[in-house]
């Protein structure tokens, strides 16, 4: 089975400053999708940025990107520039490439403060 | 658009009463899910549906059932509720089909608290 995993569960960062949040899983499969989700006080989980795994690109959405080593299964997001609504608790999540169900396995997460 | 739609948002039950907590999508997805989300234990799985006639457990079933009345609608059941399901409960869904990273869309939670 897949497993997500985010040593971090808190992290902590000056507005303006750039925070990056650590992700590693494991799977055997080479064919399969990551994501970030954002967990606002709010409690909606808000899709932040995905992955292909087949890409070697990295994966970028305007304040926010990821460094993505699969050989070393690891996923981990960077935030730029970092602002308050940034704060929220933040969750790395694994998908597999193929199949009918594109249920995700999540990460602990990692809940960020955002500092002024 | 309202997405993906969760009732009730709150509820307190007494150990061993039942209730049922109701999902609709107006997305047109084929897949559906629930996960629960607790403390430093992120969201995980309970049950999930492919497609419309179709469940599968997931993570953690124990205590729960599923059904999918239609395409849209999706419950899941508290036969007889314990602490250990007090949980925020999320409902989500996605299109179900087999190409490019398709997302999940999620409801806004329900809150469970089992006394």
């Amino acid at each position: 089975a897949q497993t997500v995993t985010q040593s971090q569960p808190e992290m902590s960062v000056q507005e303006a400053e750039t925070v990056t949040l650590s992700c590693t899983y494991d799977t055997s499969e080479s064919d399969y999708y990551l994501f970030w989700y954002k967990q606002p006080p709010s409690r909606q989980m808000i899709l932040v940025i995905r992955q292909e795994a087949y890409k070697q690109q990295n994966a970028t959405e305007n304040r926010f990107s990821v460094n993505f080593q699969k050989a070393a299964k690891s996923f981990s997001l960077k935030i730029s520039d970092s602002q308050l609504g940034d704060a929220a608790m933040y969750f790395c999540a694994y998908r597999r490439g193929w199949g009918g169900s594109e249920k995700l396995v999540f990460g602990k997460g990692t809940k960020l403060t955002v500092n002024p | 658009n309202a997405g993906v739609t969760q009732t009730p948002k709150f509820q307190v039950l007494k150990t061993g009463q039942s209730m049922t907590l109701q999902c609709a999508q107006d997305m047109n997805h084929n897949s559906m899910y629930w996960y629960r989300q607790d403390p430093g234990m992120g969201l995980r799985l309970i049950y999930y549906s492919a497609s419309e006639g179709t469940t599968d457990k997931g993570e953690v079933p124990n205590g729960y059932n599923v059904s999918r009345l239609n395409k849209r609608e999706f419950s899941l059941r508290l036969e007889s509720a314990a602490p250990s399901q007090t949980s925020v409960y999320f409902c989500a869904s996605s299109s179900g089909v087999v190409s490019g990273a398709n997302v999940l869309t999620f409801g806004a939670g329900s809150r469970l608290t089992v006394l």
